[in-house]
């Protein structure tokens, strides 16, 4: 089975620091793992995507995040946080089979100025 | 192009009461999933429909159920409302079951 894990529900970050939201996951087949983020009453946007290939992954608004299978974690970063970064932030892992998309609990990015 | 739309934005139900609610994907999308999202149980996945067949369901009663037009357009029902179905519904599409999924804006579940 599938699962994922965000460590930290909670994240504060000044204007201009280091961003990065950390995420787990499990998976017994090779996973495809996506970032979205969502801002308030607002659905889900895709920040960005890992399927295959290249193991650090550009995504929009200067987000990426690496692939790393030894540690089967897939780490948001963005190296300097700006005040509209503040959003909720949700990691997801991929359809593999009949398995669905599974979501982590989410991330909520508060920017200090 | 468009993106997914879902109608109403708001609603407002009372206990028993029946809704139902509407998802129109991506123009060439036809997959369609629907989550629930609550504050307490986070996202959570109720089913997904590829060329008018549910492919998966996740673990909600009955009550819940969903269908897919031959346009990919999608509606979920839920029946016997109660006060734990208050929640932010959101459908997502994709080209395939296996790309990735963009959201609509959500319709936001009032069961007073």
């Amino acid at each position: 089975a599938q699962s994922v894990t965000q460590l930290g529900s909670h994240v504060s970050v000044s204007e201009g620091a280091l961003v990065l939201l950390r995420c787990n996951y499990s998976s017994s087949v090779p996973p495809y793992l996506f970032w979205y983020v969502q801002y308030p009453n607002q659905g889900l946007q895709l920040l960005l995507k890992y399927t295959t290939g290249a193991t650090l992954v550009k995504g929009i608004n200067g987000f990426e995040a690496e692939f790393k299978k030894s540690e089967t974690s897939f780490h948001l970063t963005k190296p300097s946080a700006h005040m509209s970064d503040a959003a909720e932030y949700f990691c997801a892992v991929g359809p593999s089979g009949t398995y669905k998309y599974i979501f982590g609990t989410g991330t909520r990015l508060k920017v200090l100025a | 192009k468009a993106g997914v739309t879902q109608t109403p934005r708001y609603l407002i139900k009372t206990r028993g009461q029946q809704v139902t609610l509407s998802c129109s994907p991506i123009s060439g999308h036809r997959s369609v999933s629907w989550y629930q999202q609550t504050p307490g149980q986070g996202l959570q996945f109720l089913f997904e429909y590829f060329s008018e067949t549910q492919r998966n369901k996740g673990n909600f009663p009955g009550r819940f159920s969903g269908r897919q037009f031959s346009n990919s357009r999608s509606e979920m029902n839920v029946s016997t409302l109660e006060l734990g179905d208050s929640a932010l519904y959101l459908c997502a599409s994709s080209f395939l079951p296996y790309y990735e999924q963009y959201f609509g804006p959500g319709t936001r579940l009032t069961v007073t």
